[in-house]
């Protein structure tokens, strides 16, 4: 069965500080893999997604993740925090032929001034 | 942008009582799904929904819950009989079906709180 483990429940960064939030898989197949982030009071927006193509993935918003077979881990990076960053981050597996998305619980990151 | 939509936004009921709560995927769309999460837990598949059947569904998705499309833009799912343990946020998504799970990408609504009394 496919699953993710989200390391960190919550990480507090300062504005224009790097941000890293981790995230290990674990798939008997080939997985396809999401960050997902969730604004108060907003809907689940993609923010990336792996599909076996190149392992290093840009996404909206400076984001990026970079998949790693040896590691099973799929860690979102961004250079430096904004403050609208603020917000709820899931990390998603999926197995193909099927349709259900399996979440993390979340990371929640705070972003200081 | 085109955006999945839900209503209501927040939904109080009694137990006992059957809810609807209602969804407008994006407009060419063909999957569609539903999602919850109990508060403090994780984002949980409900069911995918296509060509007006169930493609795929969860062990929680009991018959307790059934979906449909009753006409071409809205998607509903109807939780009967509502217990205390229902109460949850309900995410809509859908998305294009390209025929490859990998690729095709789900997008979320915003969304309804669901609060059983």
């Amino acid at each position: 069965a496919q699953s993710v483990t989200q390391l960190d429940s919550h990480v507090s960064v300062s504005e224009g500080t790097p941000v890293l939030l981790r995230c290990n898989y674990s798939s008997s197949y080939s997985p396809s893999l999401f960050w997902y982030v969730q604004h108060p009071n907003k809907g689940l927006q993609l923010l990336l997604k792996y599909t076996s193509a190149a392992t290093l993935v840009k996404g909206i918003n400076g984001f990026e993740a970079e998949f790693k077979k040896s590691e099973t881990s799929f860690h979102l990076t961004k250079p430096s925090a904004h403050m609208s960053d603020a917000a709820e981050y899931f990390c998603v597996v999926i197995r193909g032929g099927f349709q259900k998305l399996v979440f993390g619980t979340g990371t929640r990151l705070l972003v200081s001034p | 942008e085109p955006e999945v939509t839900q209503t209501p936004s927040h939904q109080v009921t009694q137990m006992g009582q059957e809810v609807i709560l209602r969804c407008v995927p994006i407009s060419n769309h063909l999957y569609f799904y539903w999602y919850r999460q109990i508060l403090g837990q994780k984002v949980e598949f409900l069911v995918s929904f296509y060509n007006n059947e169930i493609s795929e569904k969860s062990e929680i998705f009991d018959d307790q819950f059934s979906v449909e499309r009753p006409d071409g833009s809205n998607f509903t799912l109807k939780i009967r009989s509502t217990k205390l343990e229902d109460s949850a946020m309900y995410f809509c998504a859908s998305s294009e079906g390209s025929g490859d799970t990998f690729t095709d990408t789900q997008y979320f609504g915003p969304g309804t709180r669901l609060t059983v009394l």
